[in-house]
C-alpha cells in the first residue's frame, strides 16, 4: 500500500524557518517524481514545488521561489521542504504528492501537515 | 499561468441525483486535466486522469469528459459518501494549477 506521511509542521513566527518531511513507503520511492502542494485555510489547492527522481530537475511556484527548497533522499525514502523567510500567507496544510511524470496527475497524496505562521 | 475556473462553487444534492461539475481552462490544455475528491482532514484522492480515464479503484459512478478548454466531471447516482470538495488540475504547463473547487453537499 502506498503511504506518504508528512511531518514537521507547527507554529513559527514570521521570518522564521521550518523543515517539512515526507516519509514514503509501499512503493519504490526512487522511481517516482514528487511534489509539495498546499492548502491555505478556507482556500483551494496550490502547487508549491516539484523534484524529479534524481533531484536533477526542480521547479517552484513563484510565490515560494527563493525562499523554499525542495530536496529528497532516496536512500531514506524521504522528501523534504525547507521553508525560510516564512510569511503569514504561507500558513497552510502542506501535502506531499507522488507523480509518475510531469504531465501526469498526482496519484497519491499524504494526509498533510499544518504550518502556521503567526506572531 | 493557466487559470482553471470551476462551476458551480457549491452544489446541494439529494442522494441518487446526478451531479455535473465543469472546469474551464484559460487556454487549451489538450487532455491534461485531472479530477480529485477532497474530504476534510483527509488526503485528496485522484478520481479521473487525462480528462476521462478512471483511476484504479474509483467507483464507476464517477466519469469525466472534455478536451481543450472545457471539461466535465459527472457523478451518477450520488451517494452520501460523495460529500466532498472536487478539484480539477492541469498538468499541461508550469505552474501546475488547480480550479478553485466545487463543494458538494448532501441534502
Amino acid at each position: 500500500e502506498v503511504q506518504l506521511v508528512e511531518s514537521g509542521g507547527g507554529l513559527v513566527q514570521p521570518g522564521g524557518s521550518l523543515r517539512l518531511s515526507c516519509a514514503a513507503s509501499g512503493f519504490i520511492f526512487s522511481s517516482y517524481n514528487m511534489n509539495w502542494v498546499r492548502q491555505a485555510p478556507g482556500k483551494g489547492l496550490e502547487w508549491v514545488s516539484y523534484i524529479d527522481t534524481r533531484s536533477a530537475t526542480i521547479h517552484y511556484a513563484d510565490s515560494v521561489k527563493g525562499r523554499f527548497t525542495i530536496a529528497r533522499d532516496n536512500a531514506k525514502n524521504s522528501l523534504y521542504l525547507q521553508m525560510n523567510s516564512l510569511r503569514a500567507e504561507d500558513t497552510a496544510v502542506y501535502y506531499c504528492a507522488r507523480v509518475v511524470l510531469p504531465l501526469f496527475p498526482f496519484d497519491y497524496w499524504g494526509q498533510g501537515t499544518l504550518v502556521t505562521v503567526s506572531s | 499561468e493557466i487559470v482553471l475556473t470551476q462551476s458551480p462553487d457549491f452544489q446541494s444534492v439529494t442522494p441518487k441525483e446526478k451531479v455535473t461539475i465543469t472546469c474551464r481552462a484559460s487556454q487549451s490544455i489538450g487532455n491534461n486535466l485531472h479530477w480529485y475528491q477532497h474530504k476534510p482532514d483527509q488526503s485528496p484522492k485522484l478520481l479521473i486522469k487525462f480528462a476521462s480515464q478512471s483511476f484504479s479503484g474509483v467507483p464507476s459512478r464517477f466519469s469525466g469528459s472534455g478536451s481543450g478548454t472545457d471539461f466535465t466531471l459527472t457523478i451518477n447516482s450520488l451517494e452520501a459518501e460523495d460529500a466532498a470538495t472536487y478539484y480539477c488540475h492541469q498538468s499541461s504547463s508550469l505552474p501546475w494549477t488547480f480550479g478553485q473547487g466545487t463543494k458538494v453537499e448532501i441534502k
